[in-house]
């Protein structure tokens, strides 16, 4: 069973358009989050979420919203998209904040507006 | 601000050759530091660091931190074309589990 599952895996869309990529963890983990991994590989933090705290990297745009319907789920919203959001986006989960724990990735979601 | 610097960038090596990958590192709260090896897709785990000066190895790999001069070495014995891949260092800092990664290396192996 895949551990953390994200989808779409690909998705190309036009600029201006407002999409969603989804991502499930069935760990049991508290805490998740969002990368971004441009084009040249620099794979940098844009959200971590539990159920008490939403921590955002303040350097992500405020079209980013990350939505949490339950602990098992953490969607990435991107409204009006820009040629610059084209990337790989991972969801990755641990067991908890202040636990020195691995991190699981999902496989990447590649983003491609044009 | 946080900030992982590796080096060198890339690498092209032979078949048996050994190489050594560098991470430097200044982050806030600093908790461990983690490397990852990305092929295709999402990276994967390799070694978790909390302690300086102790090694830890998996086969022919191998790393140690050095918590005073803050860096961390990756290193890969008898290498092969398997090993070619992206090597990404995150230290974890500030709140909760953040990880801050570094650029990467690029290794390639060369038959």
């Amino acid at each position: 069973d895949t551990a953390v599952s994200q989808t779409p895996k690909y998705l190309v869309t036009q600029m201006g358009n407002d999409k969603s990529i989804k991502c499930e963890q069935n760990l049991g983990h508290d805490t998740m989050y969002w990368y971004k991994q441009d084009s040249k590989k620099f794979l940098k933090i844009m959200f971590s979420y539990n159920n008490k705290e939403l921590i955002i990297n303040e350097t992500v745009p405020n079209r980013f919203s990350p939505k949490s319907p339950d602990k098992a789920h953490l969607n990435l919203h991107i409204n009006s998209l820009e040629l610059g959001d084209s990337a790989v986006y991972f969801c990755a989960s641990t067991p908890g904040s202040g636990q020195k724990n691995t991190i699981y990735f999902g496989e990447g979601s590649w983003l491609t507006v044009v | 601000e946080d900030k992982v610097v590796q080096s060198p960038l890339s690498l092209v090596v032979h078949e048996g050759d050994t190489v050594t990958l560098n991470c430097s590192y200044e982050v806030t709260n600093f908790r461990s530091l983690l490397w990852y090896k990305q092929e295709k897709k999402a990276p994967t785990f390799l070694f978790m660091l909390t302690s300086s000066g102790i090694e830890k190895k998996s086969g022919r790999l191998s790393s140690i931190l050095d918590k005073k001069e803050l860096f961390s070495i990756l290193n890969i014995t008898a290498t092969q074309t398997g090993d070619s891949a992206i090597y990404l260092c995150a230290p974890e800092g500030n709140a909760g589990n953040m990880l801050t990664f570094g650029g990467g290396t690029r290794l390639m192996v060369k038959p």
